[in-house]
């Protein structure tokens, strides 16, 4: 079963407006990554996070990760048509093998 | 020098041909992974190559064979697929943290197969 639940799974936004997505998982992780699909184009990575961190930010996108919780938000703010795309939360587990377990993922779109 | 490539970015093949999909990086990545992409799924892990060698076999179907030559390269090749195996071929690799974290991945742009 998938590791990362990501919620919603779709969500409509305005130009300028924030995104916020999260992810949920059930196992101890290593880290947490989120990643960009632009539509049928490969995957881009955002950022990671790892466990012993609570937040991070790069540009526009801020992570947060609670382990309490087994969650993690990827806000993204002042949001640009350029932003529309999938976002997948992946979780490296502890003790597992060397992958990711991909999310089923957000679907943005930023309405001009 | 951040980019994975691969080729084609199309292929169309009948259920008795026989074709591979390449996948190339230079950014010293000792790490190299295969994954597949049906519409609106996320990317599912098919098999993943440490140091040239096969690590990870997710219980893939033979038709599906794995192969990398070197360090730089991955291949995947096929061999009579099934109409329902259409889907996104995806590549990517990562530096291996050798304390068996997982690092960042980076992907290629894809191969787009239907299988006719």
């Amino acid at each position: 079963s998938q590791q990362g639940e990501e919620d919603p799974q779709a969500l409509s936004i305005q130009e300028g407006e924030n995104a916020t997505m999260n992810c949920s998982y059930k196992t101890s992780i290593n880290n947490l990554q989120w990643y960009r699909q632009n539509s049928g184009r490969g995957l881009v990575h955002l950022i990671l996070i790892r466990s012993n961190e609570r937040e991070k930010h790069s540009g526009r996108l801020r992570v947060t990760l609670d382990t309490s919780k087994k969650s993690s938000s990827l806000l993204i703010t002042a949001s640009r048509a350029a932003d529309t795309a999938s976002y997948f939360c992946a979780t490296d587990l502890v003790g597992g093998s060397e992958k990711l377990v991909f999310g089923k993922g957000t679907k943005l779109t930023v309405n001009p | 020098d951040t980019e994975v490539t691969q080729t084609p970015k199309h292929l169309v093949m009948g259920m008795t041909n026989k074709k591979s999909l390449k996948c190339e990086q230079h950014m010293g990545h000792r790490a190299m992974y295969w994954y597949k992409q049906k519409a609106k799924k996320p990317p599912e892990l098919m098999f993943v190559y440490s140091y040239e060698k096969l690590s990870i076999n997710e219980s893939v179907p033979s038709r599906f064979s794995p192969e990398c030559p070197n360090s730089s390269l991955l291949n995947l090749h096929l061999h009579a697929l099934q109409p329902e195996d259409s889907a996104l071929y995806l590549c990517a690799s990562s530096q291996t943290s050798g304390r068996g974290y997982q690092e960042t991945q980076y992907f290629g742009p894809g191969t787009r197969l239907l299988v006719l």
